[in-house]
């Protein structure tokens, strides 16, 4: 089945410590991104990445990092410069850019909690 | 400033019962409308995508509706089911650059 897998579902980090998400799709599409998701807040977009190799900041990039050396593949680093990393961490893709009316497909999230 | 506002912020209806939720937002120039359904836990699912001349798109019980002029959309639940407890997003997708514009959502829970 196509889809987007996001691994792990679950993960604790103690404070310091930089931690990779992952995020693979084979739906075949070009973009992808990663966006935040916190209590009583909407969804806040971290990177996105229209196309291999190519990666562009979102709202609130500051302390995380990410990679698209694959189209497949499009990783989320949670670096220790993150004031503030306990949240729910969706990924998604889409053919295109979003504002055609293109299908965004989101995987089932990554909860990062920080000790 | 581009904004999407949701309300109610949460719901509580029984099975069966009709609601309806609200969309409100400023955002411009308007692209489309999304309304995602996303259960505890889990990603968001798309259940309808309108653009600016669409008035009314349906997808088996959910009904959504949108209005260009006054900036309005909803989205009628019918016959409500317990597995329909969730929170259900409104997003705006603005017409420049790529940006799309989340709401907070609207917890519903259905109770038997």
């Amino acid at each position: 089945d196509g889809g987007i897998t996001q691994s792990p579902k679950y993960l604790f980090r103690k404070e310091g410590q930089n931690v990779t998400l992952s995020c693979e799709q084979n739906l075949n599409h070009d973009a992808m991104y990663w966006y935040r998701q916190d209590p009583g807040q909407g969804l806040r977009l971290i990177y996105y990445s229209q196309i291999v190799n190519d990666f562009q900041k979102g709202d609130i990039a500051e302390g995380y990092s990410v990679s698209r050396e694959k189209k497949e593949s499009f990783p989320l680093t949670v670096t220790s410069a993150q004031k503030n990393p306990t949240a729910f961490y969706l990924c998604a893709s889409s053919i295109g850019q979003p504002p055609n009316t293109g299908e965004l497909f989101f995987g089932e999230g990554s909860r990062l909690t920080v000790l | 400033k581009n904004q999407v506002e949701q309300s109610p912020q949460s719901l509580i209806i029984l099975e069966g019962k009709n609601c309806t939720l609200q969309c409100n937002y400023t955002v411009s120039p308007f692209s489309n409308l999304r309304w995602y359904k996303q259960d505890t836990g889990r990603g968001p699912v798309s259940l309808t995508i309108m653009t600016f001349s669409e008035n009314t798109k349906s997808n088996r019980r959910y009904t959504a509706t949108l209005d260009a002029d006054t900036k309005q959309s909803s989205l009628h639940i019918t016959a409500s089911q317990l597995s329909d407890s969730a929170s259900y997003i409104c997003v705006v997708s603005q017409l420049s650059g790529h940006k799309l514009i989340f709401g907070t959502g609207t917890r519903l829970q259905v109770f038997p």
